[in-house]
């Protein structure tokens, strides 16, 4: 059974920083690529960052591009988010999410989600 | 980037009903569109993916269709569990994925 379990939501102050885990069990992990979605609480859903299968290729969303970083750990088997210079508009729940394939850009398992709140 | 708008935002409907969603790319993304279904508490769920393909374990009353610009997502014969928001997404961009705002389906 494929499980993502999301870590490392908080309370951080605007401009600090965040590193969020999304821990995979159930699947060949470095068979697939992985991304990052999240959901202000009341709005709809966006993608933030995605990374392939061997971290070849990553992407980021305009709004956190040079702000957050995605990588991933094979050995481990641990997706990451690395958040730095956070706004009030971060605020959100994070969903580590598996992709169908590798660039298939398809999300068939989403974890349940770490909540980020930005606020001073 | 690829733009997605979704209509309507939000739609009632009563049990049994048929419900058609639409969704709209800025510019062709040939068949590259999924739809999730969203209920809250819960994870977001894959429907359908390359416009028309069901995921597995997805009832047969949800389909897709269209391609190019143009999408539906049709629920025939509405049930109780299908009260959710629908999103859809394209996955024409390599790792520039985009969703469109989302139709919340309310009991009427």
């Amino acid at each position: 059974e494929v499980q993502l379990v999301e870590s490392g939501g908080g309370l951080v102050q605007p401009g600090r920083s965040l590193r969020l885990s999304c821990a995979a069990s159930g699947f060949t992990f470095d068979d697939y690529g992985m991304h990052w979605v999240r959901q202000v609480p009341g709005k709809g859903l966006e993608w933030v960052s995605g990374i392939s299968y061997n971290s070849g290729s990553i992407g980021y969303a305009d709004s956190v591009k040079g702000r957050f970083t995605i990588s991933r750990d094979n050995a481990k088997i641990f997706l990451y988010l690395q958040m730095n210079s956070l706004r009030a508009e971060d605020t959100a729940l994070y969903y580590c999410a598996k992709d169908l394939g590798n660039g298939y850009e398809i999300l068939d398992y989403w974890g349940q989600g770490t909540l980020v709140t930005v606020s001073s | 980037d690829i733009q997605m708008t979704q209509s309507p935002s939000s739609l009632s409907a009563s049990v049994g009903d048929t419900v058609t969603i639409s969704c709209r790319a800025s510019q062709s993304i040939y068949r590259y569109l999924n739809w999730y279904q969203h209920k809250p508490g819960t994870v977001p769920k894959l429907l359908i993916y390359a416009a028309s393909s069901l995921q597995g374990g997805v009832p047969s009353r949800f389909s897709g269709s269209g391609s190019g610009t143009d999408f539906t997502l049709t629920i025939s014969s509405l049930q109780p569990e299908d009260f959710a928001t629908y999103y859809c997404q394209q996955s024409y961009s390599n790792l520039a994925l985009t969703f469109g705002g989302g139709t919340k389906v309310e009991i009427k």
